[in-house]
């Protein structure tokens, strides 16, 4: 099993659409959990942390299912803009580093 | 303005040379990283440093080199013995390597091998 692994994409949807992005990761002992947004030949930038009790953050919620191993994030109300690469990111237990996901794309549509 | 700072933006390099990609970042962050990414590829650690003077292998360190001599620079070399050279290099630097510490990233330098 991959320690990061993402839906494959890609997603394309419409605008105002809602969209959902699954990420498990294998590492039980993982504290640490991201969710990065990526542009086209662009650097990643934070999106958001996501913590134990699910967090929010305008149209953008994350959630996290640690009996599972599982992240979520998902976009109300999509926007053009929202067109990126979203990177799930997990910090496995004891470890000083992250662990990148390879990314879910997502087209919104006009 | 704090952020972080990569050049050159596009680099071109003969097969068989050494290229230096730099990295400055002015946010005082005491971690700095860099990554490799290729076309539909997660990031790859490439090398990280936790403080001055000290600096750890990531997952991919061969054919790479790296110094940490001041705070705010991390300079890789990607050498000759490097032999698929040709991504997109990430240098990234967060306050701390535990926890909640996020990383934020420089704008990247494209190398390709000629």
């Amino acid at each position: 099993r991959k320690e990061v692994e993402q839906d494959p994409g890609p997603f394309n949807v419409p605008e105002g659409a809602t969209v959902a992005f699954n990420c498990t990761y294998s590492n039980s002992a993982s504290q640490s959990f991201f969710w990065y947004r990526q542009d086209c030949r662009k650097e990643p930038k934070l999106l958001m942390s996501v913590y134990s009790s699910g967090n929010e953050d305008g149209r953008f919620t994350a959630q996290l299912n640690r009996a599972s191993q599982y992240i979520s994030l998902l976009i109300r109300d999509s926007k053009l803009s929202d067109s990126a690469t979203y990177l799930c990111v997990v910090r496995p237990g004891g470890s000083e580093k992250l662990v990148f996901g390879k990314g879910t794309k997502l087209t919104v549509n006009p | 303005d704090g952020g972080i700072t990569q050049s050159p933006k596009y680099l071109f390099r003969k097969e068989g040379q050494n290229v230096t990609l730099s990295c400055e970042q002015n946010l005082n962050h005491d971690a700095m990283y860099w990554y490799r990414q290729d076309p539909g590829q997660g990031l790859r650690l490439i090398y990280y440093s936790q403080i001055v003077n000290d600096f750890q292998k990531g997952d991919i360190a061969e054919g790479y080199s790296v110094s940490r001599e001041k705070k705010e620079s991390f300079p890789l070399t990607v050498t000759s013995a490097q032999k698929n050279p040709t991504a997109f290099y990430l240098c990234a630097s967060s306050s701390g390597t535990g926890g909640e510490n996020e990383q934020f990233f420089g704008p990247g330098t494209r190398l390709t091998v000629l």
